[in-house]
């Protein structure tokens, strides 16, 4: 599909093992953000790509969690030594706007359901 | 960092009836959008505002700019039950990611 390609859709871990989510962008789209949504709950940025920039990290929640962007395409963020407080939707989506213009509209996907026990 | 604050966090309405909520903020954005998320999706954008007194329709749904560029309101006409979900504002302005600022959504469940 056209879309933003989010896997795994769910992922169960126990407590204290190390995750990866992936983010397969909209080809051609230089910016990439991951948000995080507890239940019921707002968006919770997290990290964002842009272009050949460093990477804003300045949501990340703890050094427990990262993120990388291969070849300006998809981007992993891994959460090692998981937490019961981790469990959430991982949102990902990805803007072919860079700053200015109609920096904002983004293009979501549909999101990785991640539960530690 | 900047912060917005939508209201109404939830909203239970019949049917047809019509629906408003917004956002304010005390810092100013450049441009405002209004998302809607479905159960179990990722949010879609459904307008994008980029001037002060803008006034924008997409269908039954009208958004406004507001003149001081600190709020934002959605209104959606005749409810439908496909309008359950999840509405954020988000805002442009400074700062990290773009500038880029979520609301943190109002809920909004339609009785039969």
């Amino acid at each position: 599909g056209a879309g933003v390609s989010q896997s795994p859709s769910n992922k169960v871990t126990e407590k204290g093992k190390d995750v990866e989510l992936r983010c397969d962008p909209i080809s051609g789209h230089t910016a990439l953000y991951w948000y995080r949504q507890s239940l019921g709950q707002g968006l919770e940025f997290l990290i964002y790509f842009q272009g050949n920039s460093a990477p804003d990290k300045s949501g990340l929640p703890s050094d427990r969690f990262s993120a990388e962007r291969t070849g300006g395409s998809v981007s992993t963020l891994t959460i090692q030594r998981t937490q019961q407080e981790d469990s959430a939707v991982y949102l990902c989506a990805s803007s072919p706007w860079g700053s200015g213009g109609r920096t904002g509209e983004l293009f979501f996907g549909e999101g990785s359901r991640l539960t530690v026990l | 960092g900047q912060q917005l604050n939508q209201s109404p966090q939830s909203m239970f309405i019949q049917e047809g009836e019509d629906v408003s909520m917004n956002c304010t903020s005390s810092s100013i954005f450049n441009t405002w959008l209004w998302y809607k998320q479905d159960p179990g999706e990722g949010p879609v954008l459904l307008i994008a505002l980029y001037k002060a007194g803008e006034l924008t329709s997409n269908g039954r749904l009208t958004a406004q700019f507001g003149i001081t560029r600190k709020d934002s309101f959605l209104n959606i006409s005749a409810s439908i039950p496909s309008d359950v979900g999840i509405y954020f504002c988000a805002g442009v302005g400074w700062g990290g990611a773009d500038g880029l600022t979520f609301g943190k959504g109002t809920h909004l469940i339609i009785q039969p």
